[in-house]
């Protein structure tokens, strides 16, 4: 089985503070995302990587950066940490297999910040 | 513009009916198209998929879903319901706007609560 980790589920951070997600997978896969779920919003995407250093903004980068030094491992970067972050932030894989589109989620980071 | 809807924010079905839940799209290129569920406090979870073929798909669970190309639409369908199966369950499609990479559009959520 895929698996996606998420480095925690529950995060408390103040504001103005630097805040690193960070998300494991153990499928070799190409493609990376990172997503921000709000209710009533649906999932919303950030920034997506489709290759090592590879990175391309998503619907909402505003506010947000990303480091992809390892094709396991995708990390979002909060420079500095605002009240309108406070989200769930969901990270998903997939691979770049043309035949196969589905994505592959971990269990994701609520983050809350004060 | 390319997009997903859910027009439903909350669908309640008795233990043992059956269940659907509406999802309608609008693409660009060829319609793929995809199923999730989120348990609270959980990732998503794949349920099941439209690429091309066969237009009622079988997926997870004993969910399954008719792709409409003339209504565009993909409800998600079950014959019964189960208590178990509450959660909130998203529709995506892929986005033919992009570079050629595997980006999904989702559509806001549906929150299905089965009572027993």
């Amino acid at each position: 089985d895929v698996k996606v980790t998420q480095s925690s589920r529950y995060l408390v951070k103040r504001t103005g503070e630097k805040v690193f997600l960070e998300c494991v997978q153990d499928m070799d896969h190409e493609n990376m995302f990172w997503y921000r779920q709000d209710p009533g919003l649906g999932l919303r995407l950030i920034y997506f990587s489709y290759d090592v250093k590879m990175k391309e903004k998503g619907d909402i980068p505003e506010g947000y950066s990303v480091s992809r030094e390892k094709k396991e491992r995708f990390s979002l970067i909060l420079e500095s940490a605002s009240t309108n972050q406070t989200s769930m932030y969901l990270c998903a894989s997939q691979p770049a297999d043309r035949q196969s589109y589905e994505q592959y989620f971990g269990p994701g980071t609520r983050l809350t910040v004060t | 513009a390319q997009s997903v809807a859910q027009p439903e924010d909350q669908v309640n079905v008795a233990e043992g009916n059956p269940l659907t839940v509406k999802c309608t799209y609008s693409v660009s290129g060829n319609p793929y198209l995809f199923w999730y569920v989120q348990y609270p406090n959980r990732g998503l979870q794949f349920l099941l998929k439209y690429i091309t073929g066969d237009n009622l798909v079988k997926g997870s669970y004993g969910f399954e879903a008719e792709f409409n190309k003339s209504q565009t639409s993909f409800h998600l369908m079950k014959p019964s319901a189960l208590v178990s199966d509450s959660a909130l369950y998203f529709c995506a499609v892929r986005d033919w706007g992009s570079s050629n990479t595997g980006k999904l559009i989702f559509g806001q959520g549906t929150t299905l609560q089965v009572k027993p």
